[in-house]
This record gives structure tokens, C-alpha cells and sequence, in this order.
């Protein structure tokens, strides 16, 4: 058990609405990842963080932002929610030191409706 | 840019038979990872093993082995004697050194279904 927690585990929204999902992580590791999962596209990566306040875009950035301001936990934001980013996403963390290196580790997955 | 395919999207076995799921990547980088994942009906993603590019000795871990060719970019998966429980999607993975480090790239995943 790696520790990640996902809030909220669902959640049904409106388009234009803003949107918040939370990764909580208890064990202090340095590298975390959001990715969304759509049938045929199996996991695409929107933002990672490296450090706290350190982040970098991944594939599909577009429409989201990121904040780490603390080691455990790292913020997933859809500004304006729209019918395209519903989704299944799931947080990461990576557990060894070098950031290419890591095996990940998922949390449970937050399922976000936007209707 | 990297890139992975899992041209299988659908494998249907019965249980007890031998099976490969295959994984083709392409990248310019000459130290990178491959990873696979596997996602159960339940939906959580579990990490199953890691390669480095420099490492080609096949693995086996029970009755699960990898078969890690750079000739043909290629990490395939096999299950000796599936079993039910070895259901799920499963998603082959890769990462790069240098500026592509952190982004790591999923194939679209195989879905394994094995019948009793």
C-alpha cells in the first residue's frame, strides 16, 4: 500500500464549473503525476511535479493546472470544466530517485462526469 | 518522440493456455525504461515490472516472464497457464532519460480476458 489517497472518488459537474481533485500522498516521495484514461487511450499524462512548486506539463495540459505546495499533496484543476474532460483520472507517485527511472504507484482514481 | 503500441487491444484465452501480449516502442533516446501495468476489472493500476534499456536478460517472476528485445523495440508479455484472476488491461509503458524525463508514455493497453 503505497499511501495515495484520491478525493473525490466521484464527482458529476457542470460545463464551466471549476473543479478541484485532491492527491494525498503519507509518505513523503518526491515525484507525482495526474493522468486521465479514456477508453482507446489507455493513460495520457496531464502534469507532473517534481518537488514542491516544481511541476512540468505532460501530453495533454491543455484545460488543467497543477500546485504542489506541499510534499503530500498535489491539486488537479479544471478552470472551466467541459463535456471533453470527462474522464477517470489517477493520480501517481514515483517512488525511486530519478524521474525517469520510477515505477509508479496509482491511486484508487477519481471519476469526473461533466455534463 | 516516444511512442507506444500495443497493437492487441482484445485477447481472449481459456484458462490454463500460454499467452503473449505484445508491446512495440519507439524512441530516440538511448537510455530509457519500459514498465508494465497491469489494471484488474476492479480498476486500481498495479506496476509490474521495470527494464532499462541497457538490461536485455528476460525476466520471469512465477509464471509471468518478459521478453525484452532492442532489435525489434520491443518488451512482450507472457502468462504461462492464465488463470481467471489474470483478467485485466494490460497497459506497457515507457520513459526517457534527459528532457523527456518524468513523461512517461502508456500504449492504449491489451484487455486479457481468460475463460474458465
Amino acid at each position: 500500500d503505497a499511501g495515495i489517497t484520491q478525493s473525490p472518488r466521484h464527482k458529476v459537474t457542470e460545463t464551466g464549473t471549476p473543479v478541484t481533485l485532491r492527491c494525498h500522498q503519507t509518505e513523503n516521495h518526491r515525484y507525482m503525476y495526474w493522468y486521465r484514461q479514456d477508453p482507446g487511450h489507455g493513460l495520457r499524462l496531464i502534469h507532473y511535479s517534481y518537488g514542491v512548486k516544481d511541476t512540468d506539463k505532460g501530453e495533454v495540459s491543455d484545460g488543467y493546472s497543477v500546485s504542489r505546495s506541499k510534499t503530500e499533496d498535489f491539486l488537479l484543476t479544471l478552470e472551466s470544466a467541459t463535456s471533453s474532460q470527462t474522464s477517470v483520472y489517477f493520480c501517481a507517485i514515483g517512488t525511486s530517485g530519478n524521474l525517469a527511472y520510477n515505477e509508479q504507484f496509482f491511486g484508487p482514481g477519481t471519476r469526473l462526469t461533466v455534463l | 518522440a516516444q511512442k507506444v503500441t500495443q497493437a492487441q487491444t482484445e485477447i481472449s484465452v481459456v484458462e490454463k493456455e500460454d499467452v503473449t501480449l505484445d508491446c512495440v516502442y519507439e524512441t530516440r533516446d538511448t537510455t530509457y525504461y519500459l514498465f508494465w501495468y497491469k489494471q484488474p476489472p476492479s480498476g486500481e493500476l498495479v506496476f509490474l515490472i521495470r527494464r532499462n534499456s541497457f538490461d536485455e536478460q528476460n525476466e520471469i517472476s512465477g509464471r509471468y516472464s518478459w521478453n525484452f528485445q532492442k532489435s525489434t523495440s520491443s518488451f512482450n508479455f507472457t502468462i504461462t497457464a492464465s488463470q481467471v484472476v489474470d483478467s485485466a488491461v494490460y497497459f506497457c509503458a515507457l520513459s526517457e532519460e534527459g528532457t523527456n524525463a518524468g513523461k512517461s508514455t502508456f500504449g492504449d493497453g491489451t484487455t486479457l480476458t481468460v475463460k474458465p
